[in-house]
């Protein structure tokens, strides 16, 4: 079972729309990052979230950390062709751990 | 350096071979992370270093796979008689262990066992 569920796997939308992207967690977790990857690349690190219903703005990126601490979700307002990638999200999952661990991934491609 | 760098970006391997990549992470950075991408999707973690020393490897096979982060030299990831299941594109992340210890991540190794 994964630690992190993100849904949906893959998302084919027009240049403009809107979309949301979720991370889901039966476990409650101190801080949760997500973090974006463009083929060929590795992951660069977008938002921390670290506060129970912390809302963080990244341009048109709008990042919820739910008020449990054991989800987030993702929007983004006005896709743009720049915005393809694959989306992750991440977590240490326990005190003392430094390495990640990753969600499985949102496909995201914005067609022009 | 500035960025994480990983050598080489492609390595192909026939089924049995020996495959070795290199990491240099950023300066000044004590801490190093290898990650295991497959299928596109799924990260796996391998190994972390502080410094020279193993950190954490509890995401490391217990056979075949080995790394080392030595003094003045890159950290290498070495895989002994590699399989096909081997074939991912291998990261390596470099962390400053203080603060926000937000993860740098090269630009991967993709590894092809044939």
């Amino acid at each position: 079972t994964q630690l992190l569920e993100q849904s949906p796997q893959f998302l084919s939308i027009q240049e403009g729309e809107n979309l949301t992207v979720y991370c889901n967690s039966s476990s409650v977790f101190s801080s949760l990052q997500w973090y974006r990857q463009e083929p060929g690349e590795g992951p660069v690190l977008l938002v921390t979230v670290v506060t129970g219903g912390e809302v963080k703005k990244l341009k048109r990126l709008t990042f919820q950390f739910g008020d449990a601490r054991k989800d987030s979700s993702l929007h983004i307002t006005a896709a743009q062709p720049g915005d393809t990638g694959l989306y992750l999200c991440a977590v240490r999952p326990y005190t003392g751990r430094r390495a990640l661990t990753f969600g499985s991934g949102t496909r995201l491609q914005v067609q022009p | 350096g500035e960025e994480v760098a990983q050598t080489p970006k492609h390595l192909v391997r026939g089924e049995g071979q020996k495959a070795k990549l290199y990491c240099a992470p950023i300066k000044g950075h004590s801490y190093v992370f290898w990650y295991q991408q497959v299928l596109k999707n799924e990260f796996k973690f391998l190994i972390s270093f502080q410094n020279e020393n193993v950190f954490d490897e509890t995401g490391m096979p217990k056979e075949r796979f080995s790394a080392k982060c030595l003094p003045n030299s890159p950290c290498s990831l070495e895989i002994q008689a590699t399989k096909l299941e081997d074939s991912a594109v291998y990261f390596c992340a470099s962390s400053q262990g203080r603060g926000t210890d937000t993860q740098y991540f090269g630009p991967g190794t993709r590894l092809t066992v044939l």
